[in-house]
């Protein structure tokens, strides 16, 4: 079956520091790829998606993405994380138009 | 208004009540989805319409109903509902449920089920 896992629940980094958020898929194929961020109260924000192409894909705030076919991998990084980056993390998997499954997301808390 | 709308943010009611979600998108998209958010649960795709018409139901039972009465609105109706249905429920809509449409989330109706 199907399925996405984002291994770390929750997350701490100081601000400044580098982040990685790691997700591993499980389908026979390529799928789809996305990241998004849901703040407080809001609803789901794309960060980025891989279709086919560069495995290294660049997303709005500064977030970057590498797909590893190898590794089933889709892991999250940014080089430098500025308070308001503090949110909830999905990654999720897109097989056809109406198939969609997201991890469990990754709580991001960032220290001063 | 623009975006994705949905009201109201907050909802209580028994198990008895019958009461509806509603959607409202701003951005001109043909599709339309719903979603569940339970804690520590990964999002479930609820219900997909596509040009008004339902293209995904995922094994969703009968006391949520969804109604799309034109591409730019979306209700769930909801009716003896039981205590595990709390959830954040998402709206989100995409030009079309092609694999490279991007979806766009509203921010969501919070409901406990008492």
């Amino acid at each position: 079956a199907q399925s996405v896992t984002q291994p770390d629940i929750h997350i701490t980094v100081s601000e400044g520091a580098s982040l990685e958020l790691r997700c591993n898929y499980s389908y026979g194929a390529t799928p789809y790829l996305f990241w998004y961020v849901q703040s407080p109260g809001q609803g789901l924000q794309l960060l980025l998606k891989y279709f086919s192409g560069d495995t290294l894909v660049q997303g709005i705030k500064g977030f970057e993405a590498e797909f590893k076919r190898s590794q089933s991998s889709f892991n999250l990084r940014k080089p430098s994380v500025h308070w308001s980056d503090a949110a909830e993390y999905f990654c999720a998997i897109r097989l056809t138009g109406n198939q969609f499954y997201f991890g469990t997301g990754t709580s991001l808390t960032v220290i001063p | 208004e623009t975006g994705v709308t949905q009201t109201p943010r907050h909802l209580v009611m028994g198990m008895t009540n019958k009461k509806s979600l509603k959607c409202e998108q701003h951005l001109g998209h043909n599709a339309m989805y719903w979603y569940k958010q339970s804690a520590k649960k990964p999002l479930e795709l609820m219900f997909v319409y596509s040009l008004e018409e339902r293209v995904e139901n995922n094994s969703v039972p009968s006391r949520f109903s969804p109604e799309c009465p034109n591409s730019s609105h979306l209700f769930l109706h909801l009716h003896t509902l039981q205590p595990e249905d709390s959830a954040l429920y998402l709206c989100a809509s995409s030009q079309d449920t092609g694999l490279a449409y991007e979806q766009y989330f509203g921010p969501g109706t919070r409901l406990t089920v008492t």
